[in-house]
């Protein structure tokens, strides 16, 4: 069963903590992206990865990072630096760069305690 | 980013109708754009897409029509049902951006019994 797998469904933050949200895909896409979603607004880019060991900084890349050391593996790191923590993040991927028929994962809703 | 949007954040629909939503996007460089349903707590779905050479295309009950003239995207659901109620997203693709996908705030669609 294809498809992109995001975890953990909920999470939650407490103040000065890094969390890491995990994103896996195995449609064998070679780019990857993070999206945050807030109430009522478009999806905004974080950051995305065309290819392993290599990714760049979206729309709104302070205070989140990335890696990507594997092609199925795209995981986000919400820094403490990030203040506005809690959205909706929506890890996607597609077959190629340039961005074309994104496909979502379920996606990680991030709270702050 | 905004420069994509959707004008009527909400739509309310009498089952059987057709629906249209309207999204107008102000780059005309932009050479694509897809249309995406999200439901409540759950990932964007790909509905259909649409590259700049093309006026209209059509899907299994969706029309997705095209004016560059007036930069204006719109998606037509024949004959709504109730498991179209969703939010209904529009992105487009901006050369200028590296070819980023840029997605607007969204229109809810409620559709009456």
């Amino acid at each position: 069963d294809g498809g992109i797998t995001q975890s953990p469904k909920y999470l939650f933050r407490k103040e000065g903590q890094n969390v890491t949200l995990s994103c896996e895909q195995n449609l064998n896409h070679d780019a990857m992206y993070w999206y945050r979603q807030d109430p009522g607004q478009g999806l905004r880019l974080i950051y995305y990865s065309q290819i392993v060991n290599d990714f760049q900084k979206g729309d709104i890349a302070e205070g989140y990072s990335v890696s990507r050391e594997k092609k199925e593996s795209f995981p986000l790191t919400v820094t403490s630096a990030q203040k506005n923590p809690t959205a909706f993040y929506l890890c996607a991927s597609s077959p190629r760069q340039p961005s074309e028929k994104l496909f979502f994962g379920s996606g990680t809703q991030l709270s702050v305690l | 980013g905004e420069s994509v949007g959707l004008h009527l954040p909400t739509l309310s629909v009498q089952e059987g109708d057709n629906s249209i939503i309207n999204c107008a996007y102000s780059n005309s460089a932009s050479d694509y754009f897809i249309w995406y349903k999200q439901e409540s707590g759950k990932g964007p779905q790909f509905i259909i897409d649409i590259r700049s050479n093309m006026d209209k295309r059509q899907g299994q009950r969706v029309t997705v029509l095209l004016n560059k003239t007036v930069k204006h995207l719109s998606l037509q659901i024949a004959a709504t049902q109730p498991g179209d109620s969703a939010v209904y997203f529009c992105a487009e693709r901006e050369r200028s951006n590296d070819y980023k996908l840029s997605f607007g705030a969204g229109t809810t669609v409620t559709v009456r019994a």
